[in-house]
């Protein structure tokens, strides 16, 4: 498609929840990433795509995070255990390849509300 | 760390004005800055960019300027319209694609 397609646009776990999104990138964009906005207007980057390949996954907390992105499926952001520091909008951009100045589309992002 | 800042949290001018829309950076290593918008409930749309070896980029309505002595950078918008009103972001890009965002600007344009 033309635009990156977040889903769902909101979910809501408990605590100690599984919480997984989905990120259908623009066709042909070989990278996808994936930001975390916690507080109104703080992006933290977690992981970068190239294909199916993990690029940059230096965002990444070390437990309780895992992504993918395989060949004919949306990418996928999961968080296992859940806790309440997880309440974010999860954003996810992707862009056609990897070099300096070329721009991030992002998708309207998943509100995650962990209660 | 390389850092981008934004100091001023919201600006609000007159449709027809000129915006500027300011950024402060650490660092002198980078390829390029990126500005971005964002209304609420949608994710951050691109507006413009500049690299390290130009000191202005126009497009349309949208020109950024880049002072390396000073490591500001700025996004003029003019003239202003109230579509215009949204969050800014500037945004580096470091090692690896990886986007580093300012804290935004809530800019309102009133008409």
């Amino acid at each position: 498609g033309e635009e990156v397609a977040q889903t769902p646009k909101h979910l809501v776990r408990g605590e100690g929840q599984k919480a997984k999104l989905y990120c259908a990138p623009i066709k042909g964009h070989s990278y996808v990433f994936w930001y975390q906005q916690v507080l109104k207007n703080e992006f933290k980057f977690l992981i970068s795509f190239q294909n199916e390949n993990v690029f940059d996954e230096t965002g990444m907390p070390k437990e309780r995070f895992s992504a993918k992105c395989l060949p004919n499926s949306p990418c996928s952001l999961e968080i296992q255990a859940t806790k309440l520091e997880d309440s974010a909008v999860y954003f996810c951009a992707s862009s056609q390849s990897q070099g300096p100045g070329q721009p991030q589309h992002f998708g309207d992002g998943t509100r995650l509300s962990i209660l | 760390d390389q850092q981008v800042k934004q100091n001023s949290p919201s600006l609000s001018v007159q449709e027809g004005r000129i915006s500027i829309l300011n950024c402060d950076y650490t660092n002198s290593m980078f390829d390029y800055f990126l500005w971005y918008k964002k209304y609420p409930a949608e994710g951050p749309t691109f507006l413009i960019s500049i690299s390290s070896i130009k000191d202005k980029n126009e497009d349309g309505r949208f020109t950024v300027f880049l002072n390396k002595s000073a490591k500001h950078l700025s996004l003029h918008i003019v003239p202003s319209q109230p579509g215009d009103s949204a969050v800014y972001f500037c945004a580096r890009e470091t090692s690896g694609s990886r986007l580093t965002f300012g804290e935004g600007t809530q800019l309102t344009v009133n008409p």
